[in-house]
């Protein structure tokens, strides 16, 4: 079974700090990898998306692939409480269309 | 422009009744999907479809749920005999063909009495 693995936390970060997001993928073939930011109540967001070895970087956040070791990973540079969320790690793996998701790691952002 | 539209937002039913739930994805989306999200359960994958293919069923969790999509646009998933375990938000998303980035409605709020 295909599985995405996240530490489930809660994570806390001082404000202006770096929060770092960290997730594993057991599917080797695995192509697509997302991060949503889901706030209480709300639907996920998308926010970022990463297709190659490396870094991605959009603004504050910085996706991190390392399709070797099945890892991915979000940094969050200059965290604000407005960042305070729980983030979900999404894999695809290409010839199934649909995303399997990480159960989410709650960060706080405190002021 | 407009994102992926879902109604009703809230529904509250007893157990044994049927349900259905809408979705509009953005327009030009050709792929739509349907999640569930429980609680402590995470978001499980329901049923994909794409365009006039037959769509992907491999998620559904039962033969009480179906889903059509009428005219390649708005989709609706039914419930039917809904029991307490079927609680839950049941969110849509949609997609352009051949690109994995999906994009989620607001849900509907499921609670099976």
């Amino acid at each position: 079974q295909k599985e995405v693995e996240q530490n489930s936390g809660p994570l806390s970060v001082p404000e202006g700090a770096i929060a770092s997001l960290n997730c594993t993928y057991s599917d080797r073939v695995s192509q697509s990898f997302f991060w949503y930011r889901q706030y209480s109540g709300k639907s996920p967001e998308l926010i970022m998306s990463i297709y190659s070895n490396g870094d991605k970087e959009d603004g504050r956040f910085t996706a991190q692939l390392n399709k070797a070791s099945q890892y991915v990973s979000l940094l969050i540079r200059d965290s604000q409480p407005s960042d305070s969320a729980t983030y979900l790690c999404a894999v695809n793996s290409g010839s199934a269309r649909q995303l399997t998701f990480g159960s989410g790691t709650q960060l706080t952002v405190l002021p | 422009g407009a994102g992926v539209s879902q109604s009703p937002s809230n529904k509250v039913t007893e157990k044994g009744k049927d349900v259905e739930l809408r979705c509009d994805p953005i327009s030009g989306h050709t792929a739509l999907y349907w999640y569930r999200q429980s609680l402590g359960q995470g978001l499980e994958f329901l049923i994909y479809f794409q365009g006039n293919s037959a769509p992907d069923k491999s998620g559904l969790p039962s033969d009480r749920f179906s889903a059509e999509r009428t005219g390649g646009s708005v989709s609706t998933l039914t419930i039917q005999r809904t029991q307490q375990e079927d609680s839950a938000v049941y969110l849509c998303a949609s997609s352009l063909a051949g690109v994995d980035e999906q994009f989620f409605g607001p849900g509907t709020r499921l609670t099976v009495l």
